[in-house]
C-alpha cells in the first residue's frame, strides 16, 4: 500500500482538461519536491514535472504540476490521444528515508 | 545521447542471487545518483535503492534491505544491484534510472533517465 495515494483511474475527451491528485503526509509532500512520471505501455517511465511544477525539456507545456500543503496535482490541458498512460507521483519521505511513488493513476482518453 | 542499458535478468530460484548491471553513456555518470526502480508484473513502481554520485550517501526500501546492495564504479560507467536471498515478490522488471542533478544538487525522486529495464523472475 503506497504512502501517497492516486486515484487508480481518470478519463477525459479529446481537447478536455484532467486533474490527477496525490495525496500525502507531513513527511512528504510538503517538506520534499514532487515529481511526477508518464509511462506508456509496455515501455519505461518518463519524467513529466520535477520538483514541483518544473518540466524537463520536451514536456509540451499542457502538462503542469502543483502542490499545497499535503496534496501535489498534475494537470493536462487539451487531452491527446497519446496521452494515455499510468500517471505516478513520487517524493521523499523525510521519516522512512525512502523515496515514495503513488499507485499510479491509468489515464484514458474516450 | 543519454543512454542507460540494464543486463543480468532472468530467472532465478527462491533463495538465489543475481546482479543486475547498468551501462551508462552519453553523460558524465560521476555527477549523477543513481537509482533502481522495480515494477512486478501489472503492478505500479517501486524506488528499491539509491547512491550518491561518489557512493557516500546510500538508501534502500525497507523490502529489499539486508538483502540487496547497491554499488557503482565510476570509472567503467556503470551501477550494479547485487541481489541475494531473492524472494517470489522481487519478481520485477528492475530499470536503472539516473537522478537529476542541477549544479552539483540532486533531489532523491528525481529521475530524468530511464534504461528499457531487464526482467527478474524468482520461482521453483
Amino acid at each position: 500500500q503506497s504512502v501517497l495515494t492516486q486515484p487508480p483511474s481518470a478519463s477525459g475527451t479529446p481537447g478536455q482538461s484532467v486533474t490527477i491528485s496525490c495525496s500525502g503526509s507531513s513527511s512528504n509532500i510538503p517538506t520534499n519536491t514532487v515529481n511526477w512520471y508518464q509511462q506508456v505501455p509496455g515501455a519505461s517511465p518518463k519524467l513529466l514535472i520535477y520538483s514541483n511544477r518544473q518540466r524537463p525539456s520536451g514536456v509540451p507545456d499542457r502538462f503542469s504540476g502543483s502542490k499545497s500543503g499535503t496534496s501535489a496535482s498534475l494537470a493536462i490541458s487539451g487531452l491527446q490521444s497519446e496521452d494515455e498512460a499510468h500517471y505516478y507521483c513520487a517524493a521523499w519521505d523525510d521519516d522512512l528515508k525512502v523515496v515514495l511513488f503513488g499507485g499510479g493513476t491509468q489515464l484514458t482518453v474516450l | 545521447e543519454v543512454q542507460l542499458v540494464e543486463s543480468g535478468g532472468g530467472l532465478v530460484k527462491p533463495g538465489g542471487s543475481l546482479r543486475l548491471s547498468c551501462a551508462a553513456s552519453g553523460f558524465s555518470f560521476s555527477s549523477h545518483t543513481m537509482n533502481w526502480v522495480r515494477q512486478a508484473p501489472g503492478k505500479g513502481l517501486e524506488w528499491v535503492s539509491s547512491i550518491s554520485d561518489s557512493s557516500t550517501y546510500i538508501n534502500q526500501a525497507d523490502s529489499v534491505k539486508g538483502r540487496f546492495t547497491i554499488s557503482r564504479d565510476n570509472a567503467k560507467n556503470s551501477l550494479y544491484l547485487e541481489m541475494n536471498s531473492l524472494r517470489a515478490e522481487d519478481t520485477a522488471v528492475y530499470y536503472c534510472a539516473r537522478g537529476l542533478c542541477d549544479g552539483g544538487v540532486c533531489f532523491l525522486g528525481e529521475m530524468d533517465a530511464w534504461g528499457r529495464g531487464t526482467t527478474v523472475t524468482v520461482s521453483s
